[in-house]
């Protein structure tokens, strides 16, 4: 398998546009993350679904930020309107249930 | 609430001398413990898991982890490291809830390998 996919790997936008980064988990597994990881505030959940349902959307810092999950091979996670807080790298996990996750190699994002 | 300390930020040895990496968690059942590292401008690898059964677990590139419940703690050891595992370390505790492993992961530690 080629493991968890995400796109772009790094992306820059200005503040106030949208932002959407996307996230094709391992197949076969049930379970996607979204995490975000600064140097302040370490690596955070923001968002998981079990089979394409969000059941957990508590660590999503604002309105601004929303995720999708429309089939079981495709996720995505949107910024709108961007902002310079939001600079991070994003991650996308996947498991099956019950086992460890596996990380995607991230997107650097970058607002200015 | 499930948590995680790496009380180490920063950890610099000689390449060949030997590597522990604290790690304590806080939990009030039988944890699932990890181990992650990360490469620069990588993602996370899994290093190795601690589930059930045996509390000395072995893991990728030579690395290893001891599960002692009384001390609450889980320290990743390699007993002779080499430049190339110079990265961050990430441990993290999970727990079963409802099928989903609510994992929370530690601040981290870098580790830094000189020659």
């Amino acid at each position: 398998d080629a493991g968890v996919i995400q796109s772009p790997r790094h992306e820059v936008t200005e503040m106030g546009q949208e932002v959407t980064l996307r996230c094709k988990p391992i197949s076969g597994h049930d379970y996607l993350f979204w995490y975000r990881q600064t140097m302040m505030r370490g690596l955070e959940l923001l968002i998981y679904f079990n089979n394409n349902v969000p059941i957990d959307d508590s660590g999503m810092p604002e309105d601004r930020f929303s995720a999708k999950m429309p089939n079981a091979s495709f996720s995505t996670l949107k910024i709108q309107p961007s902002e310079p807080r939001d600079s991070a790298v994003y991650f996308c996990a996947s498991s099956h249930i019950g086992h460890e996750q596996y990380f995607g190699p991230g997107t650097r994002l970058t607002v200015t | 609430a499930q948590s995680v300390t790496q009380p180490d930020i920063h950890i610099t040895v000689s390449e060949g001398a030997s590597l522990e990496l604290r790690c304590n968690y806080s939990y009030g059942a039988t944890p699932y413990l990890f181990w992650y590292v990360q490469s620069p401008g990588q993602g996370l690898q899994l290093l190795l898991k601690y589930f059930s059964g045996d509390t000395l677990v072995q893991g990728i590139k030579g690395f290893e982890a001891e599960f002692k419940r009384s001390q609450s703690s889980f320290n990743l050891r390699k007993p002779s490291v080499h430049w190339s595992d110079a990265a961050e370390y990430f441990c993290a505790v999970g727990s079963n809830s409802g099928g989903y492993q609510k994992v929370t992961f530690g601040t981290g530690t870098k580790l830094q390998v000189i020659p």
